[in-house]
């Protein structure tokens, strides 16, 4: 069964940063990449960006350049994704998903991280 | 604005069948990305409905099917279920290989 596990919530205040894991089986670590999709609350779907764990290649959307960081732990099989200077507008909750790399599309997902930025 | 273009809401009677569209640009679709579906309800994570056009996962019923021309995608749901009720996305990716998403459409099942 595959599965992908987050890290529980968090709530930081603005200005400070947060990275959330995402842990996988070795098997899905070393044949998919991880997007990372989030959702703030009454709005739709973001995707922030992807990470291939084999080549370290990463893709992050034009509006997350320069604040969010995708990294790999191969020693444990965990992905990370790392948002700094936080604002009010980052309250969400934060998937991962494992992304097939052939068609590109997202087939399993995390349960979820919910991110709360407030003072 | 999202960069895919969804209507908000769409609904219909159960048993009745209805399509979401999902319009994009060359720049994505029409650049011969292809667009995979989502279902989402309140509270769980996505769920893969439809990848590579038109291919159902296993497990997701006959009843969802996709289709893509040009720079649009369609889902269809047919005869609608109680439980089809959930907000579904389009995905696709854009020219510099950035994953991109519809705004969501709203099913609601009269």
């Amino acid at each position: 069964q595959v599965q992908l596990v987050q890290s529980g919530a968090a709530v930081k205040k603005p200005g400070a940063s947060v990275k959330v894991s995402c842990k996988v089986s070795v098997d899905t670590f070393n044949t998919y990449d991880i997007s990372w999709v989030r959702q703030a609350p009454g709005q739709g779907l973001e995707y922030m960006g992807w990470i291939s764990p084999y080549n370290g290649i990463t893709n992050y959307a034009q509006k997350f350049q320069g604040r969010v960081t995708m990294t790999t732990d191969t020693s444990t099989s965990t992905f990370y994704m790392e948002v700094k200077s936080l604002r009010s507008d980052d309250t969400a909750v934060y998937y991962c998903a494992r992304r097939n790399t052939q068609w590109l599309f997202n087939d399993y997902w995390g349960q979820g991280t919910l991110v709360t930025v407030s003072s | 604005q999202s960069v895919l273009t969804q209507p908000p809401s769409v609904s219909g009677a159960p048993g009745q069948r209805v399509t979401i569209s999902c319009t994009g640009s060359s720049s994505n679709i029409g650049a011969g990305f292809d667009v995979h579906w989502y279902q989402k309800i309140p509270g769980t994570a996505p769920k893969l409905l439809i990848y590579g056009n038109t291919n159902r996962p296993s497990g997701v019923p006959d009843r969802f099917s996709g289709s893509k021309s040009g720079t649009s995608a369609s889902l269809a749901i047919a005869g609608l279920q109680a439980e089809d009720e959930a907000d579904y996305y389009c995905q696709s990716y854009d020219s510099s290989l950035s994953g991109v998403f519809g705004g969501g459409t709203k099913l609601t099942v009269l």
